[in-house]
């Protein structure tokens, strides 16, 4: 069965960065786009970029440029999101997604917690 | 960027009752092979979002018959029927037609 296995909640320092991983099972990798969305305690859906874990290509709301850095791992069917710089305005949960131009977003992982404190 | 709209920002129901909740994107969504990019979620308390509706009108696989999507370029509704209590939670629709992807702020379905 198709998986998204994230990685574990983080409390980190503010100025520091983070990395949180979404680990594919289940499927081909490289068949499905990777996207990523942002959800601050109690607020909506916000969409932060996409990577093709087959070319690395990649693509990002505007807002999160030089915020979020999207990789991807084949030999270990993982995706990497990398948050620099971080600020309170980071502290939310993050979640993967699986996506091909039919149906998008059809699988997600079970969201990563990052909190930026002192 | 596409903005997309859900008014309501909630909605209560009466089980057993069916339910209309509204989406308006502000640039059509139509692409020009024929599909309509219009995606319907629901992120249910403490859960991560779940695929309901693709491709405006389209249901996701294992989502039961009772939810339905429809919709124009511009403005889509997603019909939930015989609303049940596991329905709960917040329901948000998405433009997945270009860069950046966007979302609504969520119509919060409620029980009476």
């Amino acid at each position: 069965q198709v998986q998204l296995q994230q990685s574990g909640a983080e409390l980190v320092r503010p100025g520091t960065s983070v990395k949180v991983s979404c680990k594919a099972s289940g499927y081909a990798f490289t068949n499905y786009l990777i996207e990523w969305v942002k959800q601050r305690p109690g607020q909506g859906l916000e969409w932060i970029g996409v990577i093709n874990p087959g070319s690395g290509g990649t693509n990002y709301n505007e807002k999160f440029k030089g915020k979020a850095t999207l990789t991807a791992d084949k030999s270990s069917s993982t995706a990497y999101m990398q948050l620099s710089s971080l600020t309170s305005d980071d502290s939310a949960v993050y979640f993967c997604a699986r996506t091909a131009r039919a149906t998008a977003m059809d699988y997600w992982g079970q969201g990563t917690s990052v909190t930026v404190s002192s | 960027d596409i903005v997309m709209t859900q008014a309501a920002p909630s909605v209560p129901v009466t089980p057993g009752e069916s339910v209309s909740i509204s989406c308006r994107s502000s640039k059509s969504l139509l692409h020009s092979n024929g599909n309509t990019y219009l995606y319907w979620f629901l992120q249910r308390p403490g859960q991560s979002p779940q695929l309901l509706i693709y491709r405006m009108s389209n249901l996701a696989s294992g989502v039961p018959d009772r939810f339905s999507g429809s919709g124009s370029g511009t403005a889509f509704t997603l019909r939930i029927s015989r609303v049940e209590a596991e329905d709960v939670g917040v329901y948000y629709c998405m433009q997945h037609l270009e860069y950046p992807f966007t979302f609504g702020g969520g119509t919060k379905l409620e029980i009476k």
